[in-house]
């Protein structure tokens, strides 16, 4: 089946310093990927949708400039938490899909990036 | 717009009896309908999905989902609950259409009890 991976699985780093987040598809070439976010306890909130290519289209209420996000190839998407904040603390999801003539466009999650900023 | 409501924050379950997890959606059009499991500090693992055809819908570890269209429902289950199915489980809708956003429930934590 599809794999998609994330890396780091987690991080640790300083308030004011930034983050990067891969994402990968290992086995399929991913057209559209995306950024989820999930607090403990709570559901994923998408953050933004990425298409290969072209610029992030991201969800009412996140922040463009700190939440910078790049899909420059067809299995490689990253996004990189700038100037971070405790407040930025969470569990970062990506998923990514396959966009081809008859498939149903599924979605195939990566296992996630504990972010923690000091 | 879409939604998706887990009414359950919680379901427990004791090992080897049935097991439900709820969920309702609401969609524009057509819906798909997915079912995931997250273990803690995991990401999500697919479980089951319904595009079409058959309203009941046969997943990995033994899980089940029934597609109720007149009662917008999308109902988890298992006829026998294991210890190891204790995790957070979500369901989610896309509509058909274009557009592939899509919306996850709150999830609901099930707790099997030996």
């Amino acid at each position: 089946g599809a794999v998609v991976s994330q890396h780091p699985s987690w991080v640790i780093c300083k308030s004011g310093t930034s983050v990067k987040i891969e994402c990968r598809s290992l086995d399929f070439q991913a057209t559209t990927m995306f950024w989820y976010r999930q607090f403990p306890k709570q559901s994923l909130m998408l953050m933004a949708t990425s298409n290969e290519g072209s610029k992030a289209t991201y969800e009412q209420g996140v922040e463009k400039d700190k939440f910078l996000i790049n899909h420059a190839s067809l299995t490689l998407s990253t996004l990189t938490v700038t100037s971070a904040h405790p407040e930025d603390s969470s569990f970062y999801i990506c998923s990514a899909s396959e966009a081809r003539a008859g498939l149903d466009n599924e979605q195939f999650f990566g296992p996630g990036t504990r972010l923690t900023v000091l | 717009a879409q939604s998706v409501a887990q009414p359950e924050d919680q379901v427990n379950v004791a090992e080897g009896n049935p097991l439900t997890v709820k969920c309702t959606y609401s969609v524009s059009g057509n819906p798909y309908l997915f079912w995931y499991v997250q273990y803690p500090n995991r990401g999500l693992q697919f479980l089951l999905k319904y595009i079409t055809g058959d309203n009941l819908v046969k997943g990995s570890y033994g899980f089940e989902a029934e597609f109720n269209k007149s009662q917008t429902s999308f109902h988890l289950k298992k006829p026998s609950a294991l210890v190891s199915d204790s995790a957070l489980y979500f369901c989610a809708v896309r509509d058909m259409g274009g557009y592939q956003k899509v919306t996850f429930g709150t999830g609901t934590k099930l707790q099997v009890i030996p």
